[in-house]
């Protein structure tokens, strides 16, 4: 596609409830990396995708995040049993490779209440 | 860990000033470095990308530098315009990762 795609856009959950987020990239873009931004904060750095395969998964902040991608495109970030910490925006960007630019999707914003 | 600062936090200008962003970053062996901007509620937009052999790089009414050695780079606006309003990011990768660090950002306001 033209952009980065992130869906939804907004999402409200109630705690405790799972959630999972979408990230479609550019097409062709073989790096694909998560971003998560609280209210005030900079970016926080979650996981990182070289096509399939997660190199870099340092960022993820507890076992209750998981992310896994397929066919070299698709995304998606999974979080079980949602805290009212886990509340952010989470973006999305891609790059043809990770010496290059990243292009960033809207981002979703999750509210856990 | 690459951690990087940016200052300052916030800056308030008049329309058609010039304004320059500071950057600084404490790992030095960096291949690059981005500058992205965020308008509020929306993702952010990769502006200039500045590769290490490279000390400027332009695009309209942005230059950005970048000083490996001493680990700063500063993004340049020339006649600021309401529409530059938002927060800009600086942004470089980690040491041994093919990741980045970002900033917190300065968030810029331009009146008309």
């Amino acid at each position: 596609g033209a952009g980065v795609s992130q869906s939804p856009s907004n999402k409200v959950t109630e705690k405790g409830k799972d959630v999972e987020l979408r990230c479609d990239p550019i097409s062709g873009h073989t790096a694909l990396y998560w971003y998560r931004q609280r209210l005030g904060q900079g970016l926080e750095f979650l996981i990182y995708f070289q096509g399939n395969s997660a190199p870099d998964k340092s960022g993820l902040p507890s076992d209750r995040f998981s992310a896994e991608r397929t066919g070299e495109s698709v995304s998606t970030l999974t979080i079980q049993r949602t805290q009212q910490e886990d509340s952010a925006v989470y973006l999305c960007a891609s790059s043809p490779g990770t010496e290059s630019r990243y292009t960033f999707g809207s981002g979703t914003r999750l509210t856990v209440v | 860990k690459q951690e990087v600062t940016q200052i300052p936090a916030a800056l308030s200008v008049p329309e058609g000033e010039n304004l320059v962003l500071n950057c600084s970053f404490t790992d030095s062996a960096i291949y690059n470095l981005q500058w992205f901007r965020q308008d509020p509620g929306k993702g952010l937009t990769s502006l200039l990308l500045i590769q290490s052999s490279q000390r400027e790089q332009t695009s309209g009414r942005l230059n950005a530098s970048l000083d490996k050695s001493s680990g700063r780079s500063t993004l340049y606006i020339a006649a600021s315009q309401p529409g530059d309003s938002a927060t800009y990011l600086c942004a470089v990768p980690n040491s041994g990762y093919s990741t980045l660090t970002f900033g917190k950002g300065t968030m810029l306001l331009v009146s008309p």
